[in-house]
């Protein structure tokens, strides 16, 4: 069975502090990966996609940068928070063919203060 | 670009009293695939319900989806609330032009009381 692991669970962060959050996918060879971020009270926003190792496309510019640096790794992270930063950060895979289920790990909640 | 709306906010329910969450979208691109995802309180989305098939129902733990693109809908229904359907819904939408990228609605929240 697949799992999707995500850390930390939770950060309070200073602004322009930078930042990191993972992801780790196991049990799928070459799974489609992805960012959303979901503001308090808001709705689920796709941030970036991966379909192969190194290769990560950006949906919306929110100042953010991802990595793929292994076949069941993605990364988020910037060097300078924001306030609008805060928010719930969801890690998501899906198989490699189109309008699959796409699974979410368990999420990073980041309060930026 | 794409677009989901879900006019609902918030549905408050008692149990028992049948569920109807709307959900209507926009796109150009012919063959879109809706979903319907759900979120519990401090829990990721999960899925719920998905179509592909024009005037096909759907169904999964009670809840059902007809895919109409006669007018762009894909309401979610279920005949009588639990309280353990409260919870935040999603619709979402696949143009099937870039793998696993989907558009979502704002939400529905559905509070179910006894």
């Amino acid at each position: 069975a697949q799992t999707i692991h995500q850390w930390p669970v939770a950060e309070i962060k200073a602004v322009g502090s930078p930042l990191s959050l993972g992801c780790t996918i196991k049990g799928k060879s070459s799974p489609n990966l992805y960012w959303y971020w979901q503001a308090t009270g808001g709705t689920l926003q796709q941030l970036f996609y991966s379909i192969t190792v190194g290769q990560v496309e950006s949906v919306v510019q929110l100042n953010l940068s991802a990595s793929r640096p292994k076949d069941d790794q993605f990364i988020l992270s910037t060097e300078k928070l924001l306030l609008s930063h805060s928010g719930f950060y969801l890690c998501a895979w899906s198989r490699d063919n189109a309008n699959t289920e796409v699974f979410f790990g368990k999420g990073t909640r980041l309060t930026v203060v | 670009g794409d677009s989901v709306t879900q006019t609902e906010g918030l549905v408050t329910l008692t149990e028992g009293l049948p569920v109807m969450l709307n959900c209507t979208y926009q796109t150009i691109y012919s063959n879109p695939f809706l979903f319907w995802y759900v979120q519990h309180l401090n829990e990721s989305p999960r899925l719920l319900l998905k179509s592909f098939t024009d005037n096909k129902r759907t169904e999964h733990q009670g809840f059902h989806a007809t895919l109409h693109k006669s007018s762009s809908s894909f309401h979610l229904q279920k005949s009588s609330a639990q309280l353990s359907d409260s919870a935040l819904y999603y619709c979402a939408l696949s143009d099937q032009q870039v793998v696993g990228q989907l558009t979502f609605g704002r939400g529905t929240r559905l509070q179910v009381y006894a």
